[in-house]
């Protein structure tokens, strides 16, 4: 089993809405990543857990904070975000070196 | 950083044999990854090369060189639904850091034709 699940699937919301991805993986990886994807481009790093602590943040402005409550699950808290944050957000995860990074389906997200 | 280097476009015949090469310049480098991306879809692992040589997966064949920083992705016997986006990624360790990132190429759009 290689499955990393996310919710919501789509999300539609307002500059002044709070929301939230989950993540959650069951094959015992120890990392995990959020990456964002605009069309066209390809995937780009945002934050990185390791062991539940975070331990990559690409400069990722603060409207964007993750959450790791344990070693499953992973979460994005969204506030006041831009309509230029509209993309796919993509949950991944991974035993570590020397092994596949796998991720989930996504959440597509438009920002109005 | 890491520099990342994959052509854009390539177009081959169903039932050919394609190869995607995928050039890296990198410090901390672990190992080198193969995605392959349908339109609005999330990317699907599909190799992971960690030392020199040729790994085989059905179809799908990666290989790696590490003194060169190169790579490359064979598809034999192309199918229409083979045609989508190849990244190649590269995961390495940032000075400092305790844990691994993977850093994405720009992907190579590959369209299969009858």
């Amino acid at each position: 089993d290689t499955e990393v699940t996310q919710t919501p699937k789509h999300l539609v919301m307002g500059m002044t809405n709070k929301k939230s991805l989950k993540c959650e993986q069951h094959m015992g990886h120890r990392a995990m990543y959020w990456y964002k994807q605009k069309a066209k481009k390809p995937p780009e790093l945002m934050f990185v857990y390791s062991y539940e602590k975070l331990s990559i943040n690409e400069s990722v402005p603060s409207r964007f904070s993750p959450e790791c409550p344990n070693s499953s699950l992973l979460n994005l808290h969204l506030h006041a975000l831009q309509p230029e944050d509209s993309a796919l957000y993509l949950c991944a995860s991974s035993h570590g070196r020397g092994s596949g990074v796998y991720f989930g389906a996504g959440t597509r997200l438009s920002v109005l | 950083g890491q520099n990342i280097d994959q052509p854009t476009e390539m177009t081959a015949t169903e039932g050919a044999i394609v190869q995607i090469n995928c050039t890296y310049q990198t410090s901390g480098f672990n190992g080198l990854f193969w995605y392959q991306q349908h339109a609005g879809e999330a990317p699907t692992f599909l190799s992971y090369n960690v030392l020199d040589g040729l790994e085989e997966k059905g179809r799908f064949s990666s290989f790696l060189s590490r003194s060169k920083g190169y790579s490359y992705l064979l598809l034999k016997e192309l199918q229409m639904k083979d045609s989508a986006s190849y990244l190649c990624a590269v995961q390495w360790v940032p000075s400092g850091a305790g844990s691994y990132q993977l850093t994405f190429g720009k992907g190579t759009k590959l369209s299969v034709i009858p």
